[in-house]
């Protein structure tokens, strides 16, 4: 099993571009998150999704956008990207919203010029 | 905000000293989790927190959970290279999402 995957590793973008994250997992899991970690703040919840064609807002949800198609797969958005966008982002998936422990992918290095 | 508390933010010990983060929340959490992070990879899952008062170890690991369920710390005892990394708190509020602490980046001096 792969486990939680996440395309690309990294990109830089211009400010105003658009681009979308792919995560995808193999894991048969039910919840799918997106976070964001900077510098001192920890790991900020973006979006998440309960299941298949459910979404759902997280602690910083502005400038962003999500889907969930398909139960192993979750897509994050930017439409228009920023400076403030840049950063480390994480997916992650668990069996149910619980006690489940969340499994991360290896993360998206994103650089907002 | 911010709804997890964690410290002290960054700690530097001689290889074979203790170690301990601290986790607080101002309200009662349902579970507590613990994760660490080695530098240039990603959260993994160490341990989950249920009951008040409780004490789980995995060998030089030692977590504790509060007896209110408002804190939580890791200690960790004789400190290897390997433990080297960033440890993450993250509480849960009932049905709610897990809130991340801001972390404990431990750097360990051979």
């Amino acid at each position: 099993n792969a486990g939680v995957t996440q395309t690309p590793k990294f990109r830089v973008l211009k400010t105003g571009q658009s681009m979308t994250l792919l995560c995808a997992q193999d894991m048969n899991h039910e919840y799918m998150y997106w976070y964001r970690q900077d510098p001192g703040m920890g790991l900020r919840l973006i979006h998440y999704s309960v299941g298949e064609g459910t979404t759902a807002k997280g602690e910083v949800p502005d400038g962003y956008n999500v889907s969930r198609l398909k139960k192993q797969n979750f897509l994050l958005g930017l439409e228009s990207a920023a400076p403030s966008q840049t950063s480390v982002y994480f997916c992650a998936s668990s069996y149910s919203g619980g006690l489940e422990t969340q499994y991360f992918g290896p993360g998206t290095r994103l650089l907002v010029l | 905000g911010q709804q997890v508390m964690q410290i002290p933010q960054y700690q530097h010990v001689q290889e074979g000293e203790d170690f301990t983060t601290y986790c607080n929340s101002s309200t009662t959490l349902s579970n507590i989790q613990w994760y660490k992070q080695r530098p240039g990879g990603h959260p993994v899952f160490l341990i989950q927190l249920v009951k008040s008062g409780e004490v789980k170890k995995q060998k030089r690991l030692t977590f504790q959970f509060g007896e209110a369920k408002k804190n939580s710390s890791l200690h960790i005892t004789a400190t290897q290279t390997t433990d080297v990394g960033t440890y993450f708190c993250a509480g849960k509020k009932g049905a709610n999402n897990l809130f991340f602490g801001t972390g404990t980046r431990l750097t360990v001096i051979p």
